[in-house]
């Protein structure tokens, strides 16, 4: 019964390469995050979404692409990859932006 | 002004012993401070929650203090377990996303 999941958990992928990321919460929240933990465990913010709607989008390069079909899902597609986006990529989740509820996140390694 | 300052980077504390982490931050809009516990593999875990207007909240063996004229507030883990072993981070809430400290690594020696 997990709260937030993402799928998947490893992704080993080469230079150039396309790659998406899945995040699904079943707790009803309306608000759904991107977070990315780099090497230093320092975690950052990358976009938020309510209800479908994007928020925030914290000058990341417009590589990524989030996507929300709908308030329980958010996706995260990346494209034309490099090294320094080798990290682990964190989904949360919140009500009233409050409380955040995070996956157990994916580690993205780009070789 | 978004930061938040997070130390020591890393702390080795003794079975049963106090452990320490203190944050520090300048943005005052900030609104709610959640402390976060992460194992290794692990996402991030709320464990303990404060507003601006309360000066301590205590769960359990954990305890924020907030001194607000400071802009400091800092988890104290009581009788500290080798299971508290993790990495601790603080956070500061405004505009619709957390902003978090750079981390604590904690070991509790047995």
């Amino acid at each position: 019964d997990t709260a937030v999941s993402q799928t998947p958990k490893y992704l080993v992928t080469q230079m150039g390469n396309d790659k998406s990321i899945k995040c699904e919460q079943n707790l009803g929240h309306d608000t759904m995050y991107w977070y990315k933990q780099d090497s230093k465990k320092f975690l950052k913010i990358m976009f938020s979404y309510n209800n479908k709607e994007l928020i925030i989008n914290e000058t990341v390069p417009n590589r990524f692409s989030p996507k929300s079909p709908d308030k329980a899902h958010l996706n995260l597609h990346i494209n034309s990859l490099e090294l320094g986006d080798s990290a682990v990529y964190f989904c949360a989740s919140s009500q009233i932006s409050f409380g955040y509820t995070f996956g157990s996140g994916t580690r993205l390694t780009v070789v | 002004q978004q930061q938040v300052k997070q130390s020591p980077q890393s702390l080795i504390v003794q079975k049963g012993g106090i452990s320490i982490i203190n944050c520090a931050y300048e943005n005052t809009a900030f609104d709610y401070f959640p402390w976060y516990q992460q194992f290794p593999g692990k996402g991030p875990a709320l464990l303990i929650a404060i507003r601006p207007d309360v000066s301590e909240k205590k769960e359990g063996r954990f305890t924020i203090s907030f001194n607000k004229s400071a802009k400091q507030f800092s988890l104290h883990i009581m009788d500290s377990q080798p299971g508290d072993s993790a990495t601790y981070f603080c956070a500061a809430h405004a505009g619709g996303k957390l902003i978090f400290g750079q981390g604590t690594e904690l070991s509790v020696k047995p």
